[in-house]
């Protein structure tokens, strides 16, 4: 079994609350993805998480808080966010991070829009 | 900075093949191409992925230049749930991690 789920589908937040966007996983995968999607571009890499280990940042703002507190959960934080951060979140998975040919495979994502 | 560059955008007739496009100049010798689509409302999809040669699955054909700066996505009978933006995917290693350099993606309409 593959499948990733994310909650919730959808949430709006001020730009003063705290939220956080959860994804649950496979528990054979060991590698954790967090992509931000804007409307009409491709998804783009925020986090990496290997064996529940931070393994790449990239350069998201801290805003933006990821945590992996087991090996089949994966949450982002979200705090004092801008309008502009207003996109599909996606979280994904696979077996292992280090290796040429790894499948990833997706959450439907979380839609958020922030006022 | 994205590795594969596609069309915005392709048409096709219902039942007809598609050959959707995918250039990637500089990539290196053990990196694999890798496709994927997004349906309307949903996270990306797994569709194929290869090395060198040809592969085929379920789901569609990958046909990969000898000198692998290009490859072509084959779908063989186009349905209307095969409308979708298709994206070809470079990997790139950062802190030994590989990670997904989408591009542009293509975006199929197909046509009853």
């Amino acid at each position: 079994d593959t499948e990733v789920t994310q909650t919730p589908k959808h949430l709006v937040m001020g730009m003063t609350n705290k939220k956080s966007l959860k994804c649950e996983k496979h528990m054979g995968h060991r590698a954790m993805y967090w992509y931000k999607q804007k409307a009409k571009k491709p998804p783009e890499l925020m986090f990496v998480y290997s064996y529940e280990k931070l393994s790449i940042n990239e350069s998201v703002r801290s805003r933006f808080s990821p945590e992996c507190p087991n090996s089949s959960l994966l949450n982002l934080h979200l705090h004092a966010l801008q309008p502009e951060d207003s996109a599909l979140y996606l979280c994904a998975s696979s077996t292992r991070t280090r290796t040429v040919q790894e499948t990833q495979y997706f959450g439907p994502g979380t839609r958020l829009l922030v006022l | 900075d994205a590795k594969t560059t596609q069309p915005n955008s392709m048409e096709s007739n219902e039942e007809e093949p598609v050959h959707l496009p995918c250039n990637h100049s500089t990539i290196s010798g053990t990196d694999y191409i890798h496709w994927y689509r997004q349906l309307p409302s949903q996270g990306p999809e797994y569709v194929i992925h290869g090395l060198t040669s040809n592969v085929n699955n379920r789901m569609a054909s990958l046909a990969i230049a000898e000198d692998r700066k290009s490859s072509t996505l084959i779908l063989h009978r186009a349905t209307l749930r095969d409308a979708a933006v298709y994206y070809c995917i470079l990997r790139d290693v950062k802190s030994g991690t590989y990670k997904y350099i989408f591009g542009t993606g293509t975006r199929l309409k197909v046509l009853a």
